[in-house]
């Protein structure tokens, strides 16, 4: 069974387009996050649900826009997609332990904006 | 603000040999600690964490990391390297901020038969 689930796999698309991407986690997590892993692999957050509502919006244009229809999803959306916005994009999910958040990290998405 | 160094960008090992990545970290307070795994194409993949208690935290697939208040660090040890050990790894601070997590930059381990 897979844990936390993301589609596409590879999403290839042209500037100026809108797409979105899926994540479901069947863990029964409480909070889910997006991140974003550059070339340079570096990983930041950008969002993070608790039970449907936004807690964490790092700053990220307003093209970007997380919608959680239920806690077990954290679906984004981008708008007129551009180059700088290729990257793998990666979904997680936790549950708060003794205080702390530990994470598990869906397969990821790469984008790739033409 | 929490801030993670990775200074090693690659290492280079034999298979077999010991092997130890280096992590710094800046938290204002007892900083909850993570080392994770990233295969190429691959998801990332929870090797060890450190909440609280022991200093020393022992992960999946023989690896250690020991934490080191005086010195700010948490770095992740293995005595014997296998190739299949081959991967970017990164040391990772959160708080208690819903999850905020903070990553290093990641230390790329490439590992020679």
């Amino acid at each position: 069974d897979t844990a936390v689930s993301q589609t596409p796999k590879y999403l290839v698309t042209q500037m100026g387009n809108d797409k979105s991407i899926k994540c479901e986690q069947n863990l029964g997590h409480d909070t889910m996050y997006w991140y974003k892993q550059d070339s340079k692999k570096f990983l930041k957050i950008m969002f993070s649900y608790n039970n449907k509502e936004l807690i964490i919006n790092e700053t990220v244009p307003n093209r970007f826009s997380p919608k959680s229809p239920d806690k077990a999803h954290l679906n984004l959306h981008i708008n007129s997609l551009e180059l700088g916005d290729s990257a793998v994009y990666f979904c997680a999910s936790s549950q708060e332990v003794a205080g702390s958040y530990e994470q598990y990290f869906g397969p990821g998405t790469r984008l790739t904006v033409t | 603000a929490q801030s993670v160094t990775q200074p090693d960008i690659h290492i280079t090992v034999s298979e077999g040999a010991s092997l130890e990545l280096r992590c710094n970290y800046s938290y204002g307070a007892t900083p909850y600690l993570f080392w994770y795994v990233q295969s190429p194409g691959q998801g990332l993949q929870l090797l060890l964490k450190y909440f609280s208690g022991d200093t020393l935290v022992q992960g999946i697939k023989g690896f250690e990391a020991e934490f080191k208040r005086s010195q700010s660090s948490f770095n992740l040890r293995k005595p014997s390297v296998h190739w299949s050990d081959a991967a970017e790894y990164f040391c990772v601070v959160g708080g208690t901020s819903y999850g905020k997590l903070t990553f290093g930059q990641g230390t790329i381990l490439t590992v020679h038969p």
